[in-house]
């Protein structure tokens, strides 16, 4: 079973401030971690994943993540926030084996950008 | 470009009517799913089909019923059992230890 906490329904920072939105997991098979974006009334795009290998990982749009497996969690960053990354992100897990296709998503947090 | 291709973008329900949502794919991918997102809920999974001809329900399936016939085409009918359907459905493919790619959506209302 798998489940996934996004600590935060809104998140606002201003424009060239550091963005984090968290995300905590529970899996019982070693994980595969994903960030989201969506803008309104799209679908989602993929920022990062990561699978195996190096913890810390670089997506899109200069987001990245790192993943701690002792603190099972997952937490998205950007060095600097621009006005475009306002949007609603999804933190989502899927295991490996049988389940390796079924993502479990957070509720999302919705990032608002302050000029 | 390949990708996901949902239609309608909006579509309105009345009481008593099944509507169905169309998802085609032209990525190649084997396998396809709907999910149901709510304002505060994030997604959840209705249904879901690893290949053609087979499909297997989700944790919301209730309502809703699917058909895999081709490897492309995965569409999701909203029957008059479900009595909440107003919500943005998203249908999504992957093959394996890919990420999952993601169409633009529809929204159901209900008139």
């Amino acid at each position: 079973a798998q489940s996934v906490t996004q600590l935060g329904s809104h998140v606002s920072v201003s424009e060239g401030a550091l963005v984090l939105l968290r995300c905590n997991y529970s899996s019982s098979v070693p994980p595969y971690l994903f960030w989201y974006v969506q803008y309104p009334n799209q679908g989602l795009q993929l920022l990062l994943k990561y699978t195996t290998g190096a913890t810390l990982v670089k997506g899109i749009n200069g987001f990245e993540a790192e993943f701690k497996k002792s603190e099972t969690s997952f937490h998205l960053t950007k060095p600097s926030a621009h006005m475009s990354d306002a949007a609603e992100y999804f933190c989502a897990v899927s295991g490996l084996g049988g389940s390796a296709r079924q993502l479990t998503f957070g509720s999302g947090t919705q990032l608002t950008v302050l000029p | 470009d390949g990708g996901i291709t949902q239609s309608p973008k909006y579509l309105f329900r009345k009481e008593g009517q099944n509507v169905t949502l169309s998802c085609e794919q032209n990525l190649n991918h084997d396998a396809m799913y709907w999910y149901r997102q709510d304002p505060g809920q994030g997604l959840r999974l209705i249904y879901y089909s690893q290949i053609v001809n087979d499909f297997q329900k989700g944790d919301i399936a209730e309502g809703y019923s699917v058909s895999r016939e081709k490897k492309e085409s995965f569409p999701l009918t909203v029957t008059s059992a479900q009595k909440n359907p107003t919500a943005f459905y998203l249908c999504a493919s992957t093959v394996l230890n890919q990420p999952q790619h993601f169409g633009d959506g529809t929204r159901l209302s209900i008139l």
